[in-house]
């Protein structure tokens, strides 16, 4: 079944750590997002990709990265995490304009 | 640019009752437009879409109309359960070759017993 995977649900973490957020699809789609969710429910668009070896900033600025060695996974790398980066994070995917896919999105603790 | 406002929420309903979230955009020519829904503690689920003007999205007893002249996409359900209760996003991609998916803020939807 076509589906969009992330990695882990839900992670605790300490200041200073590294961390990658796994995202993975299976539809074949070339275009990738990340999305950061605050409390207040605002969706921010912090990465994009269009397909392999494409990756752009999106519009709310992150200390975040990214990569897309292959098409099918898309993941965002924390170098040195903090607590500022306590967010859910989202992940997506889509096909030209009929709409994104999303994953079922980390809920990611930095204490 | 590009924008999406939607009603701010709560909106607390008894169950059974109608159901309104109001949604307008700001984008040139015709955008094609979503409603998402979020349950807790989940992602985001595709609930609706229309892609040109007139067409009416539904799913779910949920349905909205692309609304060209008043630059609408309201979401309407006429009974509401208590397994209603989510967050609604309506969202839109603009005619650019961004495929860039711009959200509203989002509205709290409570269905009470």
């Amino acid at each position: 079944e076509a589906d969009i995977y992330q990695t882990p649900r839900y992670l605790v973490i300490g200041t200073g750590k590294k961390i990658t957020l796994e995202c993975s699809q299976t539809m074949g789609h070339d275009k990738m997002y990340w999305y950061q969710q605050d409390p207040g429910m605002e969706l921010h668009l912090i990465h994009y990709s269009y397909g392999v070896n494409s990756t752009e900033k999106g519009d709310l600025s992150s200390e975040s990265t990214v990569s897309r060695i292959r098409t099918e996974h898309f993941p965002l790398t924390l170098e040195s995490a903090r607590p500022s980066h306590t967010s859910q994070y989202l992940c997506a995917s889509s096909e030209a304009k009929f709409g994104y896919t999303f994953g079922s999105g980390t809920r990611l603790t930095v204490v | 640019g590009n924008s999406v406002t939607q009603m701010e929420g709560p909106v607390t309903l008894s169950e059974e009752a109608f159901l309104t979230i109001n949604c307008t955009y700001t984008a040139t020519g015709y955008p094609s437009l979503f409603w998402y829904v979020q349950y807790p503690g989940e992602g985001l689920q595709l609930l609706l879409k229309a892609t040109k003007a007139d067409d009416k999205g539904s799913n779910k007893g949920f349905e909205a109309t692309y609304r060209k002249e008043t630059t609408s996409f309201h979401l309407e359900k006429g009974s509401v359960q208590v397994s209603d209760s989510a967050v609604y996003f309506c969202a839109l991609i603009g005619m650019d070759s961004s495929y860039k998916l711009i959200f509203g803020s989002g509205t709290r939807l409570l269905v009470r017993p």
